[in-house]
């Protein structure tokens, strides 16, 4: 079975400030996708970004970037230039290609300060 | 936008009660998902069709929950009895299965409260 571990409970930072959260997991597939999911407060989750195990350059979109290590099966998403409207939950996931069901982290609850 | 459709945002019943909430997912997508959320943890998936068909309940405790979506649209979640521990955020969400490579989209949720 898959895990996934996020070892930051809560972050705070400054509007502007770049900002790391950390997410391993354990696997011995050698297919998957990991993603990060972002749900903001009384709101729906939404895709952040999406990560093919098989491809060793690390995904952007625009802001948001991981920094993917297969051998030391981690996942860190890194959030630049950080917004207010980014104040939300953080779940890193796990789907074993052809699976097509998530395994979650327990989430990190991340806090943009004015 | 499609969106997921969830019914009702919030439940509050007592224990022993019967409750049942309604996804409605995104027209096209083969593939429904039922998580639940306890505060302050990630989703644990309870159960995820393809079409019509379960493909895993593993998780899903059958002596109190059920689900079910009869024509492959959309889909019912019940809980009879409910308990105390049950009180937990449920969390739809729908994919395009087969060669999809992994988005789900999740509706708003619905949010129980077990009295």
């Amino acid at each position: 079975a898959q895990t996934v571990t996020q070892s930051q409970p809560e972050m705070s930072v400054q509007e502007a400030e770049t900002v790391t959260l950390s997410c391993t997991y354990d696997t011995s597939e050698n297919n998957y996708y990991l993603f990060w999911y972002k749900q903001p407060p009384s709101r729906q989750m939404i895709l952040v970004i999406r990560q093919e195990a098989y491809k060793q350059q690390n995904a952007t979109e625009n802001r948001f970037s991981v920094n993917f290590q297969k051998a030391a099966k981690s996942f860190s998403l890194k959030i630049s230039d950080s917004q207010l409207g980014d104040t939300a939950m953080y779940f890193c996931a796990f789907m074993r290609k052809g699976a097509q069901k998530l395994v979650f982290g327990q989430g990190t609850r991340l806090t943009i300060n004015p | 936008e499609a969106e997921v459709a969830q019914s009702p945002r919030y439940k509050i019943t007592e224990k022993s009660q019967a409750v049942a909430f309604w996804c409605d997912p995104i027209s096209g997508h083969a593939t429904l998902y039922w998580y639940r959320q306890i505060l302050g943890q990630g989703p644990e998936l309870l159960v995820q069709f393809q079409d019509e068909s379960v493909v895993d309940d593993s998780q899903l405790p059958k002596d109190r929950f059920s689900a079910e979506r009869l024509k492959g649209v959309d889909s019912t979640l019940k809980i009879q009895p409910a308990e105390l521990g049950d009180s937990a955020m449920y969390l739809c969400a729908s994919g395009l299965g087969g060669a999809n490579t992994g988005e789900l989209f999740f509706g708003e949720g619905s949010r129980l409260t077990v009295l």
